[in-house]
């Protein structure tokens, strides 16, 4: 089944660390999409990418970097940088770069131990 | 700065009740507005959506949204909730880059 995977489910970090979450999809999908959500908040974009080998910052983009190295994965990595990354993160996308809907993985949620 | 507003953040209804969730947007010249559900700890899935034409648009699940342009809204609305409909449900606009701008969400909660 084709879909957006996100791993690991749960993951936790040292204060200090940097730390990397996956975001694969097989939908042969254009654009992807990292949002941080926040309990009581929408979802808030940090980065996205619309084609291979290129991305752009979102609202809230400091301390966090991406790469797009292939079309099928959109990885996160939330630097020490990041001095509150306890959240839950959602990882979409969409097929083309208009106004197709997107579809989200399941998300990853980050403490700090 | 273009916004969406979801104005209610819990509302409970009982099982078999209707439904009416509320959703207001900042004016834009391309109403793209969509309806997303969330599940505890799951990602959104899409109800939804508005582009042009009808401004009654019917969804998955036995949901409906209506657009009204002189209100900038874009209610959801069910006529009957059932126990699973418990979640979060948020209303997004997409601005003229193509990006979603969401509400801040409301938890509905249903009554047995």
């Amino acid at each position: 089944d084709g879909g957006i995977t996100q791993s690991p489910k749960y993951l936790f970090r040292k204060e200090g660390q940097n730390v990397t979450l996956s975001c694969e999809q097989n939908l042969n999908h254009d654009a992807m999409y990292w949002y941080r959500q926040d309990p009581g908040q929408g979802l808030r974009l940090i980065y996205y990418s619309q084609i291979v080998n290129d991305f752009q910052k979102g609202d809230i983009a400091e301390g966090y970097s991406v790469s797009r190295e292939k079309k099928e994965s959109f990885p996160l990595t939330v630097t020490s940088a990041q001095k509150n990354p306890t959240a839950f993160y959602l990882c979409a996308s969409k097929f083309g770069t208009g106004n197709q809907p997107q579809h989200f993985g399941d998300g990853t949620r980050l403490s700090i131990l | 700065a273009q916004s969406v507003t979801q104005p209610d953040i819990h509302i409970t209804v009982s099982e078999g009740a209707s439904l009416e969730l509320r959703c207001n947007y900042s004016y834009g010249a391309t109403p793209y507005l969509f309806w997303y559900v969330q599940s505890p700890g799951q990602g959104l899935q899409l109800l939804l959506k508005y582009f042009s034409g009808d401004t009654l648009v019917q969804g998955i699940k036995g949901f409906e949204a209506e657009f009204k342009r002189s209100q900038s809204s874009f209610n959801l609305r069910k006529p009957s909730v059932h126990w699973s409909d418990a979640a979060e449900y948020f209303c997004a606009w997409m601005d003229s880059s193509y990006k979603l701008i969401f509400g801040s969400g409301t938890r509905l909660l249903v009554r047995p």
